[in-house]
Parts: C-alpha cells; sequence; structure tokens
C-alpha cells in the first residue's frame, strides 16, 4: 500500500525558513506528479505546488510564488518543500500527495496522501 | 480572481441522497476542468473519492459519484451514512499545472 510520510514541520519565527519532506515508499516514486496541500487551523484545503515526476515542471499557488520551492530526489524516493520568507498565514498541515496520473501536464488531482506535519509561524 | 465556489453546509437524512455541487465565480465547470472529490474528517488526512469528473478512486464505493450538472461539478451520495458526515472538497484544475479546491461543504447526517 502506498506510504507517503512527511516530517520537518515544527515553530518557526517569521521570516525564517524551513524545509519539509515527504519520504515515499511502496510506488514508482520516479513515474508519478507529487502535490504539497496545506491545511490552515479551522480552514479549507489549499493547493500549494506540484512538480512533475522528473522534476523539470513546478507550478505553484499565488500565495506561495516566490517563497517556496518544491523539489524532489527520485533516487530517495523523496519530495520536498524549501519555504523561505514565513508568513503568520503559512501556519498550518502540509500534506504530500501523490498525484493519479504518471504523465505530464497532470489534470486529475491527489490521489494518496500523507498524514500531514505542522508548521507554525510565530514570534 | 476566479473563484472556486461549495455550499458551506448541507443536511442529509440517514439513506437519503444528497447533491453537492462545485462551481465558478465566473464561468462554467466543465469536464476540462477535471474536477477531482476528497473526504475530510476532523483531525485526518483527506480521502480522495472522484477524480476526472466521475471516476472513482480506488476503494470508494460506489454510493459516491460524480457528475457535471448544468454549469457546475456534482458529488452525489447516495444511501448516506453516519459516517458520511464529514467535510467535502472539490478541486478543479485551472490550466498551467494550478489546480484550486474549494471552499468545502461541512455534510451533516440527521
Amino acid at each position: 500500500q502506498v506510504q507517503l510520510v512527511e516530517s520537518g514541520g515544527g515553530v518557526v519565527q517569521p521570516e525564517r525558513s524551513l524545509r519539509l519532506s515527504c519520504a515515499a515508499s511502496r510506488f514508482t516514486f520516479s513515474t508519478y506528479a507529487m502535490h504539497w496541500v496545506r491545511q490552515a487551523p479551522g480552514k479549507g484545503l489549499e493547493w500549494v505546488a506540484v512538480i512533475s515526476s522528473d522534476g523539470d515542471n513546478k507550478y505553484y499557488a499565488d500565495s506561495v510564488k516566490g517563497r517556496f520551492t518544491i523539489s524532489r530526489d527520485n533516487s530517495k524516493n523523496m519530495l520536498s518543500l524549501q519555504m523561505n520568507s514565513l508568513r503568520a498565514e503559512d501556519t498550518a498541515v502540509y500534506y504530500c500527495a501523490k498525484d493519479h496520473s504518471s504523465g505530464w501536464p497532470t489534470y486529475y488531482g491527489m490521489d494518496v496522501w500523507g498524514q500531514g506535519t505542522t508548521v507554525t509561524v510565530s514570534s | 480572481q476566479t473563484v472556486v465556489t461549495q455550499e458551506p453546509s448541507f443536511s442529509v437524512s440517514p439513506g437519503g441522497t444528497v447533491t453537492l455541487t462545485c462551481g465558478l465565480t465566473s464561468g462554467s465547470v466543465s469536464t476540462r476542468y477535471y474536477p477531482s472529490w476528497y473526504q475530510q474528517t476532523p483531525g485526518q488526512a483527506p480521502r480522495t473519492l472522484i477524480y476526472s469528473t466521475n471516476t472513482r478512486s480506488s476503494g470508494v464505493p460506489d454510493r459516491f459519484s460524480g457528475s457535471i450538472l448544468g454549469n457546475k461539478a456534482a458529488l452525489t451520495i447516495t444511501g448516506a451514512q453516519a459516517d458520511d458526515e464529514c467535510d467535502y472538497y472539490c478541486v478543479l484544475y485551472m490550466g498551467s499545472g494550478v489546480s484550486v479546491f474549494g471552499g468545502g461543504t461541512k455534510l451533516t447526517v440527521l
């Protein structure tokens, strides 16, 4: 069964950086696009970013563009999210999710989800 | 900026049928937006129900179905059960790699 395990969350001060990781297992990681989705406390889900299977294509929500960078290491089955210039409104649970499709561009959205890691931005 | 809209809340009787919708503040939803639907119980990770308008994700019972109704995407739940009471989100593919969630619908089964 597909497994996604996020890590790297914590409490960080505004304007500082944090790097999230997502360890993937039990599927051919290098074949699928991957997403990051977040959920602020008491709020709905927000799509954050997507990366193609080969890492060559990356797209971001306007709210994080220029501050966050999605990346992957297919040799290690690892997805990452580098978050810079963090703001209070970035406080959320961050989920990584596998895409349905092994193709690109990907239209089909998220398939399997991790359990999430919590990021709190506070002074 | 176009926003993805969902009913904030909805209620259904046990055993009943409910249709949740997903629209746009500007324009109509069609299959080219590849609507998908997700279920989330508070404190838990989301679960994928439907993708590409009407394809059920693995393990999802056929009580859940997706469609386009008029100018919106729709999620229909038939034979509602108590554990269907949770939040439901739609996602639309907006092009250029970008996806957008709706605000979610809180479904009550009573």
